[in-house]
């Protein structure tokens, strides 16, 4: 089964460090995503991407974020400057198909779980 | 924006049902999902409602009500393996809106 593959799996970071998070979605897929998850905290949306621009952004999602999808298959979140704070688990997903053509389920990837110190 | 409630935790034993409602205000609406979410795992997809009443799913069965803003997931025939965080989430209607999570409610199963 098609999955939304992330590397890499625990990155550890200096505060105030670039960081580069990977994700692989699922092949036929137009619609990509990244949400973030603090520990013991809900699953907060960053930003949506389709058609090699940002469709919505959280207000999260501030100039610190950049999202970009350097090529046919890889789709990147980019922390310019990390803070404490930024410390959690990072999912990306994918989805089919957009909004309002049927049940546009996202599938998530396993997750980058982010550590600055 | 959006708001979802949901209770934080449940506990049941095996081979019992168990529901877990959530309500929600959103401006604009295309749908209510239900995820899970075992700790330390990603969510993994359950149901769709898009349109009001039950639908079933082997031993889950997701219900919507557009006009209460209201959804409920039942879980059959409990097993050991059903305890996770159950997330509700909705989508507004705008093209390119994402799936906005509630923060889950965390079920134990036990025997």
């Amino acid at each position: 089964e098609p999955e939304v593959t992330q590397t890499p799996s625990h990155q550890v970071t200096q505060m105030g460090q670039e960081v580069i998070l990977r994700c692989v979605p699922i092949s036929n897929h137009l619609y990509f995503y990244w949400y973030r998850q603090i520990l013991g905290q809900k699953v907060e949306f960053l930003v949506s991407f389709y058609n090699n621009e940002i469709s919505e952004k959280s207000e999260i999602f501030d100039d610190q974020f950049s999202v970009e999808r350097p090529d046919g298959s890889n789709f990147t979140l980019k922390i310019r400057s990390t803070k404490l704070e930024d410390s959690a688990m990072y999912f990306c997903a994918s989805s089919e198909m957009g909004v309002g053509t049927g049940d546009e389920k996202l599938f998530f990837g396993s997750g980058t779980q982010l550590s600055v110190l | 924006g959006q708001n979802i409630d949901q209770p934080t935790e449940m506990t049941a034993t095996e081979g019992a049902i168990v529901q877990i409602n959530c309500t929600y205000q959103t401006s604009g609406f295309n749908g209510l999902f239900w995820y899970q979410q075992h700790a330390g795992e990603a969510p993994t997809f359950l149901s769709y409602n898009v349109l009001d009443g039950l639908e079933e799913k082997g031993r889950f069965s997701s219900f919507l009500s557009r006009s209460k803003g209201y959804s409920y997931l039942l879980l059959k025939e409990l097993q050991m393996k059903d305890s996770a965080s159950y997330l509700c989430a909705v989508r507004g209607y705008q093209a390119g809106t994402a799936l906005i999570f509630g923060k889950g409610t965390t079920l134990s199963v036990s025997s």
